[in-house]
Parts: C-alpha cells; structure tokens; sequence
C-alpha cells in the first residue's frame, strides 16, 4: 500500500524566508501528486498538480518538484508571508484515482 | 463559480442517532469523493463516485456507514447508527477525471 511521509511536521520561520517543504511516498506508480493547503476549519485548496510525465509546475511563489524514481517531491514557498501559514498536504494519486495523503507539514510564518 | 457545497457545516448529535452529511459536486465534474479527517489517522478516502456510479468503497470503515449520488448534483453520506469514534471533519471533493480535486469546507461531526 502507497504510504505518503511529509517532513517536517511543523516549521516555522521569519517572513520573507524561502522554504522547502518535503514529501517521499513508497510506491513510485503515481499517476501524478498533488500539493494541498489546508487552513483552519476550511476544505483543502489544491495548490499545485504535477502529472506523472511532468518534473515540475509553479504558480506565483510556489514551486513544486516531482522525482518519481525517487519517490519524493519538494515544494518550495519563495519569500514567505503570514498569510502562507497553514497545513500543507501532498497526495499522491495512483492510477485508481485514488488519493493517499501525507500527514502535513504545519508552517507558521513569523512577521 | 460555486465550489463544491456541504451541509451541515457543524453536526453535534447523540450516539445511536442517525446522521446523514450532504454534498453537491462542481456542475460538469464527474468523480465526486468522501474524505474523513482524523487528527490519529489524517485524510482518509471513504468511498468516490463516477457518473453517480461507488467505484471504490474499500475505505468505508464498516457497514453503519452508506453513501449514495441520486444524481450527478447531489452525495449523501449516512452514518446509522452513530458512535463518538465517529467525530471527524468529513469532506466532499469534486474533480474531472484527470483533474485537480476541489474540497468542499468540510462538515464537522461530533458525536456525544
């Protein structure tokens, strides 16, 4: 069964840092992986999609990194703000469809 | 462009009571997906649907717990009888087939 490891599971840094948030999962047929943010009392918001075939995908600030045959994925927040402090989720999603869930990395930005 | 909806938001209900949490998906999106949230367990999927038709129901966790999608705009998810261990945050997720997979604002259940 896919297993999804995120690290850390809480970081906090200073406004303004850049920062890599880490995720790795054990079964590298992924059909693609997807970055969540998840704040308080809300659903998920999806982020970033990375398909299969991709090795990256941005958006504004975040960049997210996908080495399937290392069965890890990275995203970077570039110049971090407080209002970026959340639960960041990746997912990986196999051929199914299905979604299995790393347990977050809890950020908190410091202003 | 509406999201995905859940109703109730909050749901405080005695044990053995029967609870029933609402969904209506993005209109056209033709997967439509039950999460359950746990601080122990994280995000689990529950059951998801395609064109109105459970395609995997492997995560529902026993037989008190149905779903069902009458039609392409509304879920329901059914939990009778009601235990506290089930108390979690439950999300609805909507998404076309290769697409990212957009949540509902969650229902909050809490079972006394």
């Amino acid at each position: 069964k896919q297993e999804v490891t995120q690290i850390p599971a809480a970081l906090s840094v200073p406004e303004g840092e850049n920062l890599v948030l880490n995720c790795s999962f054990t079964d590298s047929a992924i059909y693609n992986l997807q970055w969540f943010r998840q704040d308080p009392g809300k659903g998920l918001t999806s982020l970033l999609l990375i398909q299969s075939s991709q090795r990256e995908q941005t958006s504004g600030r975040l960049n997210a990194s996908l080495d399937k045959s290392s069965g890890r994925s990275t995203l970077y927040i570039a110049a971090s703000q407080p209002g970026d402090s959340a639960t960041y989720l990746c997912a990986v999603i196999t051929g199914a469809n299905n979604l299995f869930f790393g347990t977050g990395t809890r950020l908190t930005v410091i202003p | 462009d509406a999201g995905v909806i859940q109703s109730p938001r909050h749901e405080v209900t005695e044990m053995g009571q029967e609870v029933t949490l609402r969904c209506k998906p993005i209109s056209g999106h033709d997967y439509l997906f039950w999460y359950r949230q746990t601080m122990m367990r994280g995000l689990e999927l529950l059951i998801y649907f395609n064109n109105n038709v459970p395609i995997d129901d492997s995560g529902m966790p026993e037989d008190r717990f149905s779903a069902k999608m009458p039609n392409a705009s509304f879920s329901t998810l059914k939990i009778q009888p009601s235990e506290p261990r089930d108390s979690a945050v439950y999300f609805c997720a909507s998404s076309h087939p290769t697409g990212p997979q957009h949540f509902g604002d969650g229902t909050r259940l809490s079972i006394l």
